[in-house]
């Protein structure tokens, strides 16, 4: 069974901090990596997406991926209260595998 | 491009009864999931589509529940003999093709009484 797992908090930072969350997964021939963020009652929401080792940016958020250790992590800089939201984890695995989820952090900014 | 669609936003069912979902994903993306998910939880995997072909259904899935995706365009997830224990929001999400984005709908959040 393919798990994906991260850490459910609260993790809770003060505004403008960075928040810093993490997710590992089990299939080691996973491809393609995704966060999404959920406001609450809403459906997720795509906000990066992270293919080869190493760092990807995009404004605020920094995905971060290491395939030898099989852990992906997403770094939000100058958090802000907005920010507020579960953050899930995705994987998809090899070719004619599912997006599997994790369970989510749940982050809270507070001013 | 138009968001993946989902039909109804709400529904409100008796136990016993059965339900469908309607979904209509992204124009011309091949891949479609279906997700169930509670309170409190990630978005659980129930089944997915590349095109027209079901490829995989989750283990966890009874066989109450049924999907199709005709002609490879939108798709239908059909509960039968609702239990209490379906109550949760309905997920759909596309992508264009393997490994690539997953758009997600705004869901269909049904509560079985």
């Amino acid at each position: 069974q393919k798990e994906v797992e991260q850490n459910s908090g609260p993790l809770s930072v003060p505004e403008g901090a960075i928040a810093s969350l993490n997710c590992t997964y089990s299939d080691r021939v996973s491809q393609s990596f995704f966060w999404y963020r959920q406001y609450s009652g809403k459906s997720p929401e795509l906000i990066m997406s992270i293919y080869s080792n190493g760092d990807k940016e995009d404004g605020r958020f920094t995905a971060q991926l290491n395939k030898a250790s099989q852990y992906v992590s997403l770094l939000i800089r100058d958090s802000q209260p907005s920010d507020s939201a579960t953050y899930l984890c995705a994987v998809n695995g090899q070719a004619g595998t599912a997006l599997i989820f994790g369970k989510g952090t749940t982050l809270s900014v507070s001013s | 491009d138009t968001g993946v669609s989902q039909d109804p936003r709400h529904k409100i069912t008796k136990r016993g009864q059965n339900v469908t979902f309607r979904c209509d994903p992204i124009s011309e993306h091949n891949r479609l999931y279906w997700y169930r998910q509670t309170l409190g939880q990630g978005p659980e995997f129930l089944t997915y589509f590349q095109n027209e072909a079901q490829l995989e259904k989750s283990r966890l899935l009874s066989d109450r529940f049924s999907a199709e995706r005709p002609k490879g365009s939108f798709s239908t997830l059909e509960i039968q003999r609702t239990e209490q224990g379906d109550s949760a929001m309905y997920l759909c999400a596309s992508s264009r093709t393997i490994n690539t984005e997953a758009f997600f709908g705004q869901g269909t959040r049904l509560t079985v009484v």
